[in-house]
């Protein structure tokens, strides 16, 4: 079964880069007709779709944050990026990285605390 | 994108039936048969519940099923269980490779 699992840093400050990273296992990001993408959830809040990538490297971003957001895909280690600019404390939520349909998101990370702090 | 309207909360008995509403408007769920469910428990992420309006994924129990009028998608759990209480949320295909979640609805069971 296809795994998915973020890293990247736990803290980040205000007016830097947000940068993450979704490695994922059972399965190829370039398999063809697959999407991946981010999720993310302020602590006690909904869930807000931040953007997708699919097995080409096209991208599709939310209009709310396509100036800051950039997703790339890196064929030869199976995993796919999220790069965030100019975070402010809004910022500051759980990222989950998604995959593999475009018309739902199957399969789930378990989730990554960003917190925006100086 | 405005996100969609879902009510903060709902309640049953054990046993019981309860209907979670996701209003959109005809940009979203009016107009695509794309609406799925998630389901949250606490501290975890989320899981696939019902995709395509009314499908169900493999291992997803048929107590949870899904619907759509106009612009509203429906989540119905049939014979609730005290494992079914969690948060729930809703997304939408909204066109031009957007998505919008609905702001989530806590199911308690009584």
């Amino acid at each position: 079964q296809m795994q998915l699992q973020e890293s990247g840093p736990g803290v980040v400050k205000p007016s830097e880069t947000l940068s993450l990273t979704c490695s994922v296992s059972g399965d190829s990001v370039t398999n063809s007709g697959y999407y991946w993408g981010w999720i993310r959830q302020p602590p006690g809040k909904g869930l807000e779709w931040i953007g997708s990538i699919d097995y080409r490297g096209t991208t599709f971003y939310s209009p709310s944050l396509k100036s800051r957001v950039t997703i790339s895909l890196d064929t030869s280690k199976d995993h796919f990026s999220l790069s965030l600019r100019s975070v402010t404390a809004a910022d500051t939520a759980i990222y989950y990285c998604v995959g593999p349909r475009w018309l739902q998101f199957t399969y789930w990370s378990h989730g990554t605390l960003v917190t925006v702090s100086s | 994108q405005s996100a969609l309207t879902q009510p903060p909360s709902v309640s049953g008995s054990p046993g019981q039936s309860v209907t979670i509403s996701c209003t959109g408007t005809s940009s979203d769920v009016g107009n695509y048969n794309f609406v799925s469910w998630y389901q949250q428990h606490p501290g975890k992420a989320p899981q696939l519940l019902i995709s395509d309006v009314n499908k169900r994924p493999s291992g997803v129990p048929d107590r949870f099923s899904g619907s759509k009028s106009g612009n509203t998608a429906s989540l119905t759990i049939s014979g609730l269980q005290s494992d079914d209480e969690a948060d729930y949320y809703c997304c939408s295909y909204a066109g031009n490779y957007n998505w919008v979640f609905g702001g989530g609805t806590k199911v308690t069971v009584l």
